[in-house]
């Protein structure tokens, strides 16, 4: 059974850095990529960005370019999402979660596992 | 790249059916049949419910099925269930320079 386990809660002061760990276990990722998504209270989900596991590109939304860094350590299966000069606003639950791409095209396609989340606060 | 517009909020009475529609662009929902569909208890963990427009997962309900037509998919449930009552999200990859991957605002479907 496929699996992704997030590292727990975290509190951070503003302007630090946050880095959630996602281990993945029980299946394949070989055409996959593992994805961020976060909720902050009260809004939707939003996609932040992904790795390729075929290709171990990483791709970011626009809007935290720069902040944003995505990799992953295949020897043990854990991707990491690190996100630098923390503000209020970056208070959100956190998930990774293991996102198809299609074949040759590279499209980010359905994500169909998740994992439970991270709280992560940010606060003075 | 703006989310993809949704209603904020549906209701429907037990066995009854609804439709959740959602609105793109012609740069993802009318060209790519990459949509694809999310069951949300707020803190829980996402449920994929349809995929590339109409697949449906293992394990996931008769009861749910995608459409889509131009630059608008929807997701139908028939049969309200109680259990049914959660947020739903839509989402679809994008060409874009801003994002590859863009949900849509969420609507709230209430079981009355």
């Amino acid at each position: 059974q496929v699996q992704l386990v997030q590292s727990g809660a975290e509190v951070k002061k503003p302007g630090s850095s946050v880095k959630v760990s996602c281990k993945a276990s029980g299946g394949t990722f070989s055409s996959y990529a593992i994805s961020w998504v976060r909720q902050a209270p009260g809004q939707g989900l939003e996609w932040m960005g992904g790795i390729v596991h075929m290709s171990g590109t990483a791709n970011y939304a626009q809007k935290f370019q720069g902040r944003l860094t995505i990799t992953a350590d295949e020897s043990t299966s854990t991707a990491y999402m690190e996100l630098s000069s923390l503000r209020s606003e970056d208070t959100a639950l956190y998930y990774c979660a293991r996102q198809e791409v299609v074949p040759r095209s590279f499209y980010y396609s359905y994500m169909d596992v998740w994992g439970k989340g991270t709280t992560v606060t940010v606060s003075s | 790249q703006s989310a993809l517009t949704q209603p904020a909020s549906v209701s429907g009475s037990p066995g009854q059916s609804i439709t959740i529609s959602c609105t793109g662009t012609s740069s993802d929902v009318g060209y790519y049949n990459l949509v694809s569909w999310y069951q949300h208890h707020p803190g829980k963990a996402p449920k994929l419910m349809i995929y590339e427009v109409t697949k449906r997962p293992s394990g996931v309900s008769h009861r749910f099925s995608g459409s889509k037509s131009g630059n608008t998919a929807s997701l139908t449930i028939s049969g309200l269930q109680a259990e049914d009552e959660a947020d739903y999200y839509c989402c679809s990859y994008v060409d874009s320079s801003t994002s590859l991957v863009v949900f849509g605002g969420g609507t709230k479907l209430t079981v009355l």
